[in-house]
């Protein structure tokens, strides 16, 4: 099945911890993102990459970092920097079209 | 910075009402986005406008771009309960998002 999948679904993770969230997509696109979204605040821009080792800093990029080594893979790391990082996060590749391919999500809680 | 605004943020409707929802960006977009959310899910893409004054249609679904390319809408024509979810628009290929609209049907 072609798709994005990321893992885990459910992440706690205490105070003062880096974890690292996993997005992979078998599409072969170019363009992968990452978002945080918060109740009634929309989808945020955390990081974006258009192209295998480079990438950008989206609205949000405060406390996140991100790699892109291969053109499957764009995980990011939450690092303890981050002052609220209990939210949604999704991670999205761009079709030929310009539509977004979302994936499942991870929830984050720290504890 | 570039934003784009969308109201209402719910809305709540009895099913065989219609259903529009609002997008305004405070600067000229090349194209807007429109994605649903299911509760529980995530943003599935809808349709994306890119001309001036177009207007495309989804069965029931109905999407406009204005002529200045500031603004957006989405109209259900009567809703279904499978119709729940939060609907989003988008700019910039995706990197604004507005902050949705939820829209619950009771039957």
């Amino acid at each position: 099945d072609g798709g994005i999948t990321q893992s885990p679904k459910y992440l706690f993770r205490k105070e003062g911890q880096n974890v690292t969230l996993s997005c992979e997509q078998n599409l072969n696109h170019d363009a992968m993102y990452w978002y945080r979204q918060d109740p009634g605040q929309g989808l945020r821009l955390i990081y974006y990459s258009q192209i295998v080792n480079d990438f950008q800093k989206g609205d949000i990029a405060e406390g996140y970092s991100v790699s892109r080594e291969k053109k499957e893979s764009f995980p990011l790391t939450v690092t303890s920097a981050q002052k609220n990082p209990t939210a949604f996060y999704l991670c999205a590749s761009m079709g030929s079209y310009n539509e977004q391919f979302f994936g499942p999500g991870t929830r984050l809680t720290v504890l | 910075g570039q934003q784009v605004m969308q109201i209402p943020q719910y809305q709540h409707v009895q099913e065989g009402e219609d259903f529009t929802t609002y997008c305004n960006s405070s600067t000229t977009l090349s194209n807007i986005q429109w994605y649903k959310q299911r509760p529980g899910g995530h943003p599935v893409f809808l349709i994306q406008l890119v001309k001036s004054g177009e207007v495309k249609k989804q069965k029931r679904l109905t999407f406009q771009f204005g002529e200045a390319k500031k603004n957006s809408s989405l109209h259900i024509t009567a809703t279904q309960t499978t119709d729940v979810g939060t609907y989003f628009c988008a700019g910039s290929l995706a990197l604004i998002f507005g902050k949705g609209t939820t829209l619950s049907v009771s039957s």
